[in-house]
């Protein structure tokens, strides 16, 4: 089946410091979407990403989609304590195979 | 406008049981998936449906998981007999569909957390 991997599966930061999560994957994704978890919650739609190559932006969020659509990176300028949970990649086109996630702790 | 409902939240059983899960997806959502979470884990897809029909159920283990969605609407997750390894959080998450075309986000429910003793 798809295989979606995403490093690094932890990161600590200091608050204040940036944050990048990679997405890859082993086929050509039609899409890729992504998703933030909080701690003892469910996951939350952030983004969705069609074009190759495409770049977006949500405030101190960027989301960019590779050129070959087989990767994706998502990166949080100067994190706040509010950034803290799980971030996950999700790619196909039906399905949505989600990635292994990456769990950001932010020190205050 | 309501979310996607699911019930119930938490649920201990002892293995060998049977347990089943509720959820009712966000009115006119006519993709419906179910998802299973492992701590530490990324969802991972047991079954989606288009309407009543189970589009995709590879990932099914359907020696002991079934599940229905009547009407396509309301769907039922449900595991008969349950073993230690079931443990986990079962996720229900629904979306649009327009013209065969995934229209974009999945809305998720607040999860069922079992628990096979």
């Amino acid at each position: 089946g798809q295989q979606v991997m995403q490093i690094p599966q932890y990161q600590h930061v200091q608050e204040g410091e940036d944050f990048t999560t990679y997405c890859n994957s082993s086929t050509t994704l039609s899409n890729i979407q992504w998703y933030k978890q909080r701690p003892g919650g469910h996951p939350v739609f952030l983004i969705q990403l069609v074009k190759s190559g495409e770049v977006k932006k949500q405030k101190r969020l960027t989301f960019q989609f590779g050129e070959a659509k087989k990767n994706s990176s998502l990166h949080i300028t100067a994190t706040q304590t509010t950034d803290v949970g799980t971030y996950f990649c999700a790619g196909g086109g039906n399905q949505f195979y989600f990635g292994t996630g990456t769990s950001l702790t932010v020190i205050p | 406008e309501a979310g996607v409902v699911q019930s119930p939240r938490y649920k201990i059983i002892e293995k060998k049981q049977p347990v089943a899960f509720w959820c009712n997806p966000i009115s006119g959502h006519n993709t419906l998936y179910w998802y299973l979470q492992n701590l530490g884990q990324g969802p991972e897809l047991l079954i989606r449906y288009e309407n009543e029909e189970a589009v995709d159920d590879s990932q099914l283990p359907k020696d002991r998981f079934s599940a229905e969605r009547l009407k396509g609407v309301d769907s039922t997750l449900k595991i008969q007999p349950a073993e230690l390894g079931d443990s986990a959080v079962y996720l229900c998450a629904s979306s649009s569909r327009r013209a065969g075309v995934n229209t974009g986000e999945l809305f998720f429910g607040e999860g069922s957390r079992l628990t096979v003793l």
